[in-house]
């Protein structure tokens, strides 16, 4: 079965400080990958979506960026982080029908 | 772009009443609905979805409804237990960018004994 991780679970950063957020999934190949970013009571929003390696689209203008150096492996970064960019990250993939049918345990991110 | 709204925000029921929550979403190009239950800190599920060339899904006590012509869908759910308590949310695609799931606001369920 597919078993999708990410890590870390939490994580504290200072405003302006680097970020790096790992997302690796197991039982399945060539999935398609997506980063989900969920504010504080609300829903979910497309960050980034990758149809295999090194293929990245993007879905909103911000000072993150994803990246995908292997095929069972998704990555999201930022070089400064914003206060605004607090919040609960989502991995998610999905099979050839390209729907996010499942979603990580999510990395809890609080910029200070 | 798709603009889903959902509705209510929050939804207090009795234990073994029904429970609905509905949606609407503006892109008539628009063909995939799925809903997600997320449980306090934890990670959403899909719990049930529906295709738009089909008005009605069910499975077991949950089900949807979907009215193409309004374009609106909903979530029903029978006889609720206490651990239907979570935040539900509706999204809504396309065929040819399935995986743009464009969300609802969600909407906290809970059921109370």
């Amino acid at each position: 079965s597919q078993t999708i991780h990410q890590w870390p679970a939490t994580l504290v950063q200072p405003v302006g400080s680097p970020l790096s957020l790992e997302c690796t999934v197991e039982g399945t190949s060539n999935p398609n990958l997506y980063w989900y970013r969920q504010a504080a009571g609300r829903g979910l929003q497309l960050l980034f979506y990758s149809v295999g390696i090194g293929q990245i689209s993007s879905e909103v203008p911000q000072n993150l960026s994803a990246s995908r150096p292997q095929d069972r492996q998704f990555i999201l970064s930022s070089k400064k982080l914003l206060l605004s960019d607090s919040g609960f990250y989502l991995c998610a993939w999905s099979g050839t029908s390209g729907v996010p049918r499942y979603f990580g345990p999510g990395t809890r991110l609080t910029v200070l | 772009g798709e603009n889903v709204e959902q509705h209510p925000s929050t939804l207090s029921v009795q234990e073994g009443d029904s429970a609905v929550i509905k949606c609407t979403y503006s892109d008539s190009a628009s063909n995939y609905f799925p809903w997600y239950k997320q449980e306090l800190g934890k990670r959403p599920q899909l719990i049930i979805d529906i295709r738009s060339n089909v008005g009605e899904k069910k499975d077991q006590r949950i089900a949807v409804t979907l009215n193409k012509t309004a374009k609106h869908f909903s979530l029903h759910i029978t006889e609720t237990q206490p651990e239907d308590s979570a935040v539900y949310f509706c999204a809504a695609s396309r065929a040819d960018s399935w995986g743009k799931l464009q969300f609802g606001a969600g909407t906290q369920v809970v059921v109370t004994p």
